[in-house]
C-alpha cells in the first residue's frame, strides 16, 4: 500500500552544521512532494516542494533532492540555526489531479547552540 | 488574521458526546481537508472536499462526518466521541491547480475525549 516514511525519527545537530533529513516513499505514481516544518503548537508550514520531473530544487538555505529510482526524498538545511528546531514531514501527492497528500511520520530536528 | 482558522483551539469532551470542529478560510481555495495527527503517526487524512458539492472519505473516516457549508467553510463532526479520537486535528486548503500545489494548514484543534 501507499506509505511515506522517514529513516530517522530524531536528528540532533550543532548550530552552523548542515542537516539532512531523509524520507522514503513507496508510491511510484506520486508526482509531487512537499517538505513541511511543524513547530510546537502550530500547524505544518510549507518549506519547499518538488515535482517528479525534477531531481533537485533549491530554496533559501534548503535543498530538496528526489531520487525516483530508489523512491527517496531528502531535505538539506544549510548552516542550521536554533530556529530550525522542529518536526519535519515529507508529503507526497498520491492522487494526481485529485490532489491528496500522504504524510510521513516526521523527524524531530534539534539544533544545539 | 490567519488564512485558515480553526475553532475551537482546544476542547475536552466526554465519551458519547457529539462535537463539531469548524474551519474557515480566506484564501479562496476550492479544496479543503481534515487531517488527524497522533504522536508517531504523522498526519492522516479523514475527509476532503474539492468543492461545495464534493465530499470524499480519506483513510480514517470511520466515526467522523463532514459538512461543506460554503466554499470557505468545512466542518468536522464526531457523532459519538470516543477516547481514541483524542488527537490534534488540522484543517487544510489547497488551490485547484492540478497536482502541484501546496496545502495551507490551520493552527490545529486539540481534542481530548474523556
Amino acid at each position: 500500500g501507499e506509505s511515506v516514511g522517514l529513516h530517522l525519527p530524531t536528528l540532533s545537530v550543532q548550530e552552523g552544521d548542515n542537516s539532512i533529513i531523509n524520507c522514503a516513499y513507496s508510491n511510484s505514481a506520486s508526482d509531487y512532494f512537499i517538505w513541511y516544518k511543524q513547530e510546537s503548537g502550530k500547524g505544518p508550514q510549507f518549506i519547499i516542494d518538488i515535482r517528479s520531473n525534477m531531481d533537485k530544487r533549491q530554496g533559501q538555505r534548503v535543498t530538496v533532492l528526489l531520487n525516483k529510482t530508489v523512491k527517496h526524498l531528502s531535505l538539506q538545511i544549510a548552516a542550521t540555526q536554533p530556529g530550525d528546531s522542529a518536526v519535519y514531514f515529507c508529503a507526497e501527492n498520491s492522487g494526481g489531479s485529485n490532489y491528496k497528500l500522504t504524510f510521513g511520520k516526521g523527524t524531530l530536528l534539534t539544533v544545539n547552540p | 488574521d490567519a488564512d485558515v482558522t480553526q475553532t475551537p483551539r482546544n476542547r475536552i469532551t466526554k465519551t458519547g458526546k457529539r462535537i463539531m470542529l469548524e474551519c474557515s478560510q480566506t484564501k479562496g481555495h476550492d479544496r479543503m481537508y481534515w487531517y488527524r495527527q497522533d504522536p508517531g503517526l504523522g498526519l492522516r487524512l479523514i475527509y476532503y472536499s474539492f468543492d461545495v458539492k464534493d465530499i470524499n472519505k480519506g483513510e480514517i473516516s470511520d466515526g467522523y462526518s463532514v459538512s461543506r457549508q460554503a466554499q470557505a467553510k468545512f466542518s468536522l463532526s464526531l457523532e459519538s466521541a470516543i477516547p481514541n479520537q483524542t488527537a490534534l486535528y488540522f484543517c487544510a486548503t489547497s488551490a485547484t491547480s492540478g497536482s502541484s500545489s501546496e496545502a495551507f494548514f490551520g493552527q490545529g484543534t486539540r481534542l481530548t475525549v474523556v
